[in-house]
């Protein structure tokens, strides 16, 4: 598959273990969140997004978690299963069009 | 069928080379995007379009130049090709707000020798 994993944090998990990703985002008055997930091959999939008014939003087996005071965004998997693998990145707008950034992303490895 | 089409998968060409690489979409939306990926330095904004009329650079468009044939079609031309501009490229689109919720296609990997 592409290397879009290389030189990206890891982090590998045990196969039923719950998965926490964070990510830091740059702008406090940015007013929604959205993960995406990205296996190797494909192209960057949603999962889930969050609004600023909002601490969690929870989905199927994942939520998210969103802390403004620290500008801190996580990710929440549970039981967590080789399907999982993947490279998980956040994005935010950025100025008043509504474009994403990215950020750099962590790719998950889950071992059997 | 996907929503979002690129064509074609994969491709390999020669310093020099003009190339397109192509986008098509069925989730009627009006903005498109096309971003490389390359390892260690995510997504970056290669053009976008919010409407057939509607062009705009975006961190990384030299070398490169977009036509938007239709409000489904979004193309992107590598005029000569280089090197270093071997990558992985994604269209994507969205409906707008408030949510700018992108979809992307499964990506286009380009080789330049």
């Amino acid at each position: 598959g592409e290397n879009v994993g290389l030189h990206l944090p890891t982090l590998s998990v045990q196969e039923g273990d719950n998965s926490i990703i964070n990510c830091a985002y740059s702008n406090s008055a940015s007013d929604y969140f959205i993960w995406y997930k990205q296996e190797s091959g494909k192209g960057p999939q949603f999962i889930i997004d969050i609004r600023s008014n909002m601490d969690k939003r929870q989905g199927q087996r994942v939520t998210v978690l969103l802390n403004k005071t620290v500008k801190h965004l996580s990710l929440q998997i549970a039981a967590t299963q080789p399907g999982d693998s993947a490279v998980y990145f956040c994005a935010e707008p950025e100025g008043s069009q509504g474009n994403l950034i990215f950020g750099k992303g962590t790719k998950l490895s889950v071992k059997p | 069928d996907a929503d979002v089409t690129q064509t074609p998968r994969n491709r390999i060409t020669k310093t020099g080379k003009r190339i397109m690489l192509e986008c098509s979409q069925t989730k009627g939306h009006d903005r498109m995007y096309w971003y490389r990926q390359d390892p260690g330095l995510g997504l970056r904004l290669i053009y976008y379009s919010f409407d057939v009329k509607d062009i705009n650079k975006g961190e990384i468009s030299d070398g490169y130049s977009v036509s938007r044939q239709a409000q489904a079609k979004f193309s992107l031309s590598l005029e000569s090709a280089i090197p270093n501009q071997t990558a992985l490229y994604f269209c994507a689109t969205s409906g707008g707000f408030p949510k700018n919720i992108q979809y992307f296609g499964a990506g286009t990997r380009l080789s330049v020798l």
